[in-house]
């Protein structure tokens, strides 16, 4: 069965750090990129980042460049989020999802089809 | 950033209805376009890729069109089950940005 798995959530202070896991099963983890993705309370779907099948390509959303850092270990089939300077506006549920890649028309675009249930992760004094 | 317009943040509907869920981008994307369906609780489920591409184990009653700036996700005859929120997303450049969503409800 295709699976991922989040962890690694809380509640953390402002300024303060976390590293969320995503643990992959049931498919080629090595040959895929992944994505995280993040929804705060009553808001809609906000992408993060998302890392190529090795670890060469990596891209954020401008409002966690610099603070949050996406990577891979492909022998452990896992991903992981490093979050620091952690701000409220960071409190959200966030997913780990799989990120296949198609082709036509001289264009490479991309799709989400495997989805983690999701941690939640609180920031607050 | 492409930005991705929902024309509603909600609308109500009956069992049996055909529902019609547009989406514009704010430059063309080609057809690098998803659609996601979000129940409370749980996590996105991909409906839709590249605009018009059924994913494997979605009804035949969803479908997908559009290409450039524009598209549409289209349930043909509403089920009790599709009562949720529908996103759209651009998938042509990072970041891969979501429409705001748009909420079915029962009439």
């Amino acid at each position: 069965e295709v699976q991922l798995v989040e962890s690694g959530g809380g509640l953390v202070q402002p300024g303060g750090s976390l590293r969320l896991s995503c643990a992959a099963s049931g498919f080629a983890f090595s040959s895929s990129w992944m994505s995280w993705v993040r929804q705060a309370p009553g808001k809609g779907l906000e992408w993060v980042a998302n890392i190529k099948h090795d670890g060469s390509e990596k891209h954020y959303v401008d409002s966690v460049k610099g603070r949050f850092t996406i990577s891979r270990d492909n022998a452990k089939n896992s991903l992981y989020l490093q979050m620091n300077s952690l701000r409220a506006e960071d409190t959200a549920v966030y997913n780990c999802a799989r990120d296949l890649r198609g082709y036509t028309s001289g264009i490479y675009y991309y799709y989400m089809d495997v989805w983690g249930k999701g941690t939640a992760v609180a920031v607050s004094s | 950033d492409i930005q991705m317009t929902q024309s509603s943040f909600s609308l109500s509907a009956s069992v049996g209805d055909r529902v019609t869920i547009t989406c514009r981008a704010s430059q063309s994307i080609g057809n690098c376009l998803n659609w996601y369906q979000q129940k409370p609780g749980k996590a996105p489920k991909l409906l839709i890729y590249a605009a018009s591409s059924l994913q494997s184990g979605v009804p035949s009653r969803f479908s997908g069109s559009g290409s450039g700036t524009d598209f549409t996700l289209t349930i043909s005859s509403l089920q009790p089950e599709d009562f949720a929120t529908y996103y759209c997303q651009q998938s042509c450049s990072t970041p891969r940005t979501f429409g705001q969503g748009t909420k079915v409800e029962i009439k």
